[in-house]
């Protein structure tokens, strides 16, 4: 299974802290994406590292991949009460039959 | 540039009913994925349409089906409604020559069924 497992599942902190989080998965890919999805809505595409990559910075967002290791860690700097959401792992092997597939998510809450 | 439309944005049923989802995909894109998403939980692939064809399933029963049309958009049929497919039901547009990679993702459709 492509699907990644991302740890925490809930994660708390002050707005102006950093906050990290992280994906696992047990199958090659060619690339990992990170999602957020605010509450109740649809998913937004935060950005996209692929397996030749080691790490990614789009913003606030900087993203690592790790091949050896099957994991990926994103960070979100300089946090706001806007990056309050849940945020989902996608590893993906492209190609005719490629489909994201999705864990559980982490909650992020970030407190004023 | 209209990005993924969905309609309804909320539907309220009764068991045994069926249910017609739509969607509109990005402009551009040829490619429709749906996905379910129960409360507290990742969105698990119900099946991709291209080409007006399945071209992949998830684990769903026979009970969803789906339809894509000439102009890309997409509707997702779900027939004898239980009380467990109240979910929000989300839909994706990719295009295919770039081996959908990035998918872009509609509002979605929450359904409740009683």
């Amino acid at each position: 299974s492509q699907q990644g497992e991302e740890d925490p599942q809930a994660l708390s902190i002050q707005e102006g802290e950093n906050a990290t989080m992280n994906c696992s998965y047990k199958t090659s890919i060619n690339n990992l994406q990170w999602y957020r999805q605010n509450s109740g809505r649809g998913l937004v595409h935060l950005i996209l590292i692929r397996s030749n990559e080691r790490e990614k910075h789009s913003g606030r967002l900087r993203v690592t991949l790790d091949t050896s290791k099957k994991s990926s860690s994103l960070l979100i700097t300089a946090s706001r009460a806007a990056d309050t959401a849940s945020y989902f792992c996608a590893p993906l092997r492209t190609g005719a039959n490629s489909k994201l597939t999705f864990g559980k998510g982490i909650t992020l809450s970030v407190r004023p | 540039d209209a990005g993924v439309t969905q309609s309804p944005t909320h539907l309220i049923k009764t068991r045994g009913q069926q249910v017609t989802l739509r969607c509109s995909p990005k402009s551009g894109h040829d490619t429709v994925s749906w996905y379910q998403q129960a409360l507290g939980q990742g969105p698990q692939f119900i099946f991709q349409y291209y080409e007006e064809e399945e071209r992949q399933r998830g684990n769903f029963p026979d009970r969803f089906s789906g339809h894509q049309f000439p102009n890309y958009s997409s509707e997702l049929n779900v027939n004898a409604l239980l009380l467990g497919d109240s979910a929000l039901y989300l839909c994706a547009s990719s295009l295919s020559k770039t081996g959908g990679e990035t998918q872009y993702f509609g509002p979605g459709t929450r359904l409740l069924v009683l």
